[in-house]
């Protein structure tokens, strides 16, 4: 099965910092990636999928580049609200795999 | 819109099987463009996938948890279950039902997870 595995495994930045998360796959998954937020105690939410491509609502602060095993989140300008931890997921087949997740903290 | 609702004991014994069950309310389960999943969390640790199920029934399993997993669907009710056997103390977690876009859009509908203990 392919694994995913992001980097780093937390971070601390400043308000208005540009933030970056890496996440690899061990084989090639063409552009099947998506991401989500998990805020603290809630839900996990959809930011974006098809590797690049922004759920409805989501602020245009994130985004997602990449492709086959090597893609990217990065928040523009992090914002206080942006406090979470966010995982990558392959669906290009079953197992939908996900990574372990970065916990994204303010400085 | 599409709303997902995990029901089920908040604790199982080790050795028994968790039963869950997720309502799906504002769409039907039957349709073609969804696989309906389900996936776990541990306290303080990571998300895990469990496995889905499709309208007619196919279904798939994360390897890890292939041989304890049953995952089924009442279309009747509008509600797709999990069963998970054997369990243990590593089971216990909050377990989350989630929609999951057939044709490739990622799981952008989460139930509310449900926590589940398992302790004698």
């Amino acid at each position: 099965d392919i694994q995913m595995t992001q980097s780093p495994s937390s971070l601390s930045a400043s308000v208005g910092d540009r933030v970056t998360i890496t996440c690899r796959a061990s084989q090639g998954i063409t552009n099947y990636l998506a991401w989500y937020q998990q805020k603290p105690g809630k839900v996990p939410k959809l930011l974006i999928y098809a590797t690049s491509t922004l759920q409805s609502g989501v602020p245009s602060r994130f985004s997602g580049s990449g492709s086959v095993t090597d893609f990217t989140l990065t928040i523009s300008s992090l914002q206080p609200e942006d406090v979470a931890t966010y995982y990558c997921q392959k669906y290009d087949s079953a197992p939908r795999t996900f990574g372990q997740g970065t916990k994204v903290e303010i400085k | 819109q599409v709303q997902l609702q995990e029901s089920g004991p908040g604790l199982v014994k080790p050795s028994q099987t968790l039963s869950l069950t997720c309502t799906v309310s504002g769409g039907s389960i039957s349709s073609g463009d969804y696989y309906w999943s389900w996936i776990r969390q541990p306290p303080g640790k990571g998300l895990e996938w469990i496995g889905y199920i499709y309208y007619i029934g196919s279904t798939y399993y994360n390897p890890s948890l292939n041989s304890r997993v049953t995952i089924s669907l009442d279309t009747s009710k509008n509600q797709f279950s999990l069963k998970l056997s054997s369990v243990t103390a590593a089971d216990t977690a909050v377990y989350y039902c989630a929609r999951d876009y057939l044709h490739g859009g990622g799981m952008d509908v989460w139930g509310q997870g449900t926590t589940v203990t398992v302790s004698s």
